[in-house]
């Protein structure tokens, strides 16, 4: 079946410096991808929608300039967080459409930590 | 902007069967049922979906009624590996739709 791999699974940074997630479809191409972000004991909560060759499309009151999102390939995006801070400690998850009858696979998520 | 109901907790004996359920009144012809879950500090596992037909895999069965504005998510015997939150959620197939993400079922296995 498809496969997301989300790397990496957790890390810690230290506040004010950038740390970039990857998302890659390992057997399938997926022209759009989703980042989510999920605080502890709330649902996961869409940051954006990213769109292989254009620009990501972000929801209401997430900063684009914050989060970037880079979707160069038809299998990799990446999610790279500016200047963290510990408000930005947080689980994010990314999903990829295609690769199976279902649509929609998502990856394993990455726990970040800003101290 | 939720889109399905269901209840916040369960608790289900194992072995036994675990029936959730996810009330979702306002969907739309081309949408379907997903059915996800969460064990902690992972990403979200498909169980399964479907249309307007009941559907049936390895892991669970759906059942979804026939004017489709509710649905069942039945595991015909529960493990304690069960535990988890699942997510009811509707969407179309294709297209850039994202999956919203309700508040889901936490349901717990109790041996």
């Amino acid at each position: 079946g498809a496969v997301v791999s989300q790397h990496p699974s957790r890390v810690i940074c230290k506040s004010g410096t950038s740390v970039k997630i990857e998302c890659r479809s390992l057997d399938f191409q997926a022209t759009t991808m989703f980042w989510y972000r999920q605080f502890p004991k709330q649902s996961l909560m869409l940051m954006a929608t990213s769109n292989e060759g254009s620009k990501a499309t972000y929801e209401q009151g997430v900063e684009k300039d914050k989060f970037l999102i880079n979707h160069a390939s038809l299998t990799l995006s990446t999610l790279t967080v500016t200047s963290a801070h510990p408000e930005d400690s947080s689980f994010y998850i990314c999903s990829a459409q295609g690769g199976n009858d279902y649509g929609y696979t998502f990856g394993s998520g990455t726990r970040l930590t800003v101290v | 902007d939720a889109k399905t109901t269901q209840p916040t907790s369960m608790d289900c004996a194992e072995g036994r069967a675990a029936n959730l359920p996810c009330n979702h009144s306002t969907i739309s012809g081309n949408e379907y049922v997903y059915w996800y879950r969460q064990i902690h500090s992972q990403g979200p596992q498909y169980i399964i979906h479907g249309l307007k037909n009941n559907e049936t895999n390895e892991m669970a069965s759906l059942i979804i009624t026939e004017d489709r504005k509710s649905s069942t998510l039945i595991l015909p015997h529960a493990t304690l590996r069960d535990t988890a939150v699942y997510y009811c959620i509707v969407g179309v197939r294709s297209g850039a739709n994202n999956l919203f993400f309700g508040t889901g079922t936490r349901l717990t296995v109790i041996p």
